[in-house]
């Protein structure tokens, strides 16, 4: 089955900074979503992103469907931003996701 | 617009007893649904999915089992609850095969 890896596990940034979090596919997904778990477990639609790129206030994702990886972006962080992010990608309606990546935004 | 619900929010089970989650959704006609479950650490796995009434398609073999009784009405089942089954069950849904929204979860922990 498709395998995900996201990259990279653990993230530490000060407020203000910039970041970039990494998902790869061992294969060709149609489709593909990023998501924020809150400290609550409810996931939080970041981004349905296939192919191309979309940009959300300081979010952004770019999806490269032929390389099989997807990045988001999170600029000028915030503390609220904390908590962890999944990729998840796959064929048809089955996602596979990634095991996360848990952000930590200092004040 | 379209909610979904689930419940209960906690749960808490003895080894052996039976278990029954629900997930409704609202606000959409024949969505496919899907229950996941999210165990210690991070990572989300699929577990069943439905297409239509009584389609279930299951992923990962185990000691659970889903029904789809009504168009909007998902239910994840145990007739003999294991420690294993413990976690956050997680409930989404989708127009066709496109993005998915999910539920606020179930925290089960069988003891």
């Amino acid at each position: 089955g498709i395998q995900v890896e996201q990259s990279p596990p653990d993230l530490i940034l000060q407020e203000g900074a910039n970041s970039t979090l990494r998902c790869n596919f061992s294969d060709s997904v149609n489709n593909l979503q990023w998501f924020h778990q809150n400290p609550w477990g409810q996931l939080i639609n970041l981004f349905y992103i296939p192919s191309g790129t979309k940009q959300n206030g300081r979010l952004s994702a770019t999806t490269v469907a032929t390389e099989r990886y997807s990045l988001l972006y999170i600029s000028s962080s915030q503390t609220t931003d904390s908590g962890v992010y999944f990729c998840a990608g796959g064929q048809g309606g089955k996602l596979i996701f990634g095991q996360g990546t848990e952000l930590s935004v200092k004040p | 617009s379209q909610t979904i619900h689930q419940w209960p929010a906690t749960l808490v089970q003895p080894v052996g007893s039976p278990l029954s989650l629900e997930c409704t959704v609202e606000g959409t006609s024949n969505p496919n649904l899907y229950w996941y479950r999210q165990a210690a650490g991070r990572g989300l796995q699929l577990l069943f999915y439905s297409v239509g009434i009584g389609q279930i398609s299951s992923e990962v073999p185990q000691n659970l089992s889903a029904s789809r009784p009504q168009d909007r009405q998902f239910i994840l089942s145990s007739k003999k609850l294991l420690l294993s089954d413990s976690g956050f069950y997680l409930c989404a849904w989708s127009v066709d095969s496109n993005e998915q929204f999910f539920g606020p979860g179930t925290r089960l922990t069988v003891l």
